[in-house]
């Protein structure tokens, strides 16, 4: 089975402040990985995601992401944040075993507060 | 625009009672999935189609059913068997031509269910 962990439930930064959100996966086979952002009572929108050559990958918003296979992390970062960053993020795991590909493995979310 | 509406936004269930929540995306995506999400939880994934007429249980499918009669409609029944209901739910779709894995799912704005 797959599974997927976001290290912090809550990060509070200052704006302008460089972010890290930490997620780390466990998985017997490859996996590809995704990166989505969900603001307050609306649905998810793709950030960014890994599905092969490089492993830093940029996304929307100015996010960039690393995976590391030793490692089995796939970490988040901005280096400046806005207020409007302001949101919950979940990283996610696509299913590759048989019948269930497609399917997505969500974390717990992390949510990320930008104070002036 | 393309996208994938949810209706109603907000939904309330009397004891006992069947409600159904629905789901229409005009991407002309294959696949369609139906998530349940709580504070804490991240998102768990309910029901899934790959294709019209057939659809496979999610990781927690007890006290739900749905119907994929057309490419474009899921949606959710939210049975009395369901003990515990009161939840945001999140409908996404996702093209399943090639290797659907690796295809990003597309949200709607979600429903929120609540008992009375």
């Amino acid at each position: 089975a797959q599974s997927v962990t976001q290290l912090d439930s809550q990060v509070p930064v200052f704006e302008e402040a460089p972010v890290e959100l930490r997620c780390n996966y466990s998985s017997s086979v490859s996996v590809y990985l995704f990166w989505y952002v969900q603001y307050p009572n609306q649905g998810l929108q793709l950030l960014l995601k890994y599905l092969s050559g490089s492993t830093l990958v940029k996304g929307i918003n100015g996010f960039e992401a690393e995976f590391n296979k030793s490692q089995t992390s796939f970490h988040l970062r901005k280096p400046s944040v806005h207020i409007s960053d302001t949101a919950e993020y979940f990283c996610a795991v696509s299913d590759l075993r048989g019948t269930s590909y497609g399917k997505l493995t969500f974390g717990q979310g992390t949510i990320l507060t930008v104070h002036p | 625009d393309g996208g994938i509406t949810q209706s109603p936004k907000y939904l309330f269930r009397k004891e006992g009672q069947n409600v159904t929540l629905s789901c229409e995306q005009n991407l002309n995506h294959d696949a369609m999935y139906w998530y349940r999400q709580d504070p804490g939880q991240g998102l768990r994934l309910i029901y899934y189609s790959q294709i019209v007429n057939d659809f496979q249980k999610g990781d927690i499918a007890e006290g739900y059913s749905v119907s994929r009669e057309k490419k474009e409609s899921f949606p959710l029944t939210v049975t009395s068997a369901q003990k515990n209901p009161t939840a945001f739910y999140l409908c996404a779709s996702s093209t399943d031509r090639g290797r659907p894995h690796r295809q990003p799912q597309h949200f709607g704005d979600g429903t929120r269910l609540s008992i009375l």
